[in-house]
């Protein structure tokens, strides 16, 4: 199992550009979500979905939609890129969200600077 | 009052040594906590779940205090490779459901030679 990969690795944005992060998970998880990680701040979550056809807001959706049209893929979309919306992305998935004997598997994450 | 607060370290600690890290978190409600560790500038990975009879993994012992919401890790005999930034995590509530998790800052941790 290649487990949850995350596309691109690192990217350069400039203020206003859209983009699309990629994110698959290979162990048929019905939970997927997007967190950012800032300096100080923790991961926070962005955005997340229980199942295929089914998303909802996390902690911080402003600028950012999402879409779960396959179990396997769950990108997250940019609009328009803002410089606050440099941060490191991870994309994680789950069996089951919050049991106590889930883990959450994360993607190596994607480095986003906005110019 | 944050969801989710951990020490703010950084702990800076002899090998062999034993070091404790400290968690509190807000919600009463919540019902799965867990310790995950992160390497520097890599993804975060489950370290142990939490129960609330206290568990251990080899060096590592988590405790759970439901009434005080309050949850530790105690790592013993510390070794190089225990350096990593440990993240408290509870589950929360956003949106329609209670199965996300809310994730500490975080406490970095350098065990030195």
């Amino acid at each position: 199992n290649a487990g949850v990969t995350q596309t691109p690795k690192f990217q350069v944005l400039k203020t206003g550009q859209s983009m699309t992060l990629q994110c698959a998970q290979d162990m048929n998880h019905e939970y997927m979500s997007w967190y950012r990680q800032d300096p100080g701040m923790g991961l926070r979550l962005i955005h997340y979905s229980v199942g295929a056809g089914i998303t909802d807001q996390g902690e911080v959706p402003n600028g950012y939609n999402v879409s779960r049209s396959t179990t396997e893929d769950f990108p997250l979309r940019l609009l328009s890129a803002a410089p606050s919306q440099t941060s490191v992305y991870f994309c994680a998935s789950s069996y089951w969200p919050g049991g106590v004997t889930d883990t959450q598997y994360f993607g190596p994450g994607t480095r986003l600077t906005v110019l | 009052r944050k969801e989710v607060e951990q020490d703010p370290g950084p702990f800076n600690v002899p090998e062999g040594a034993t070091v404790a890290f400290n968690c509190t978190y807000s919600n009463s409600a919540s019902q799965s906590f867990f310790w995950y560790r992160q390497d520097c500038r890599k993804e975060p990975k489950l370290l142990m779940s939490v129960y609330s009879s206290g568990n251990e993994d080899g060096r590592f012992t988590a405790q759970l205090n439901r009434a005080s919401q309050y949850i530790s890790l105690l790592i013993r005999d510390s070794k190089l490779s225990d350096s990593a930034t440990y993240l408290c995590v509870v589950n929360g509530r956003y949106g329609g459901s209670q199965g996300n998790l809310i994730f500490g800052k975080g406490t970095k941790l350098s065990v030195k030679p």
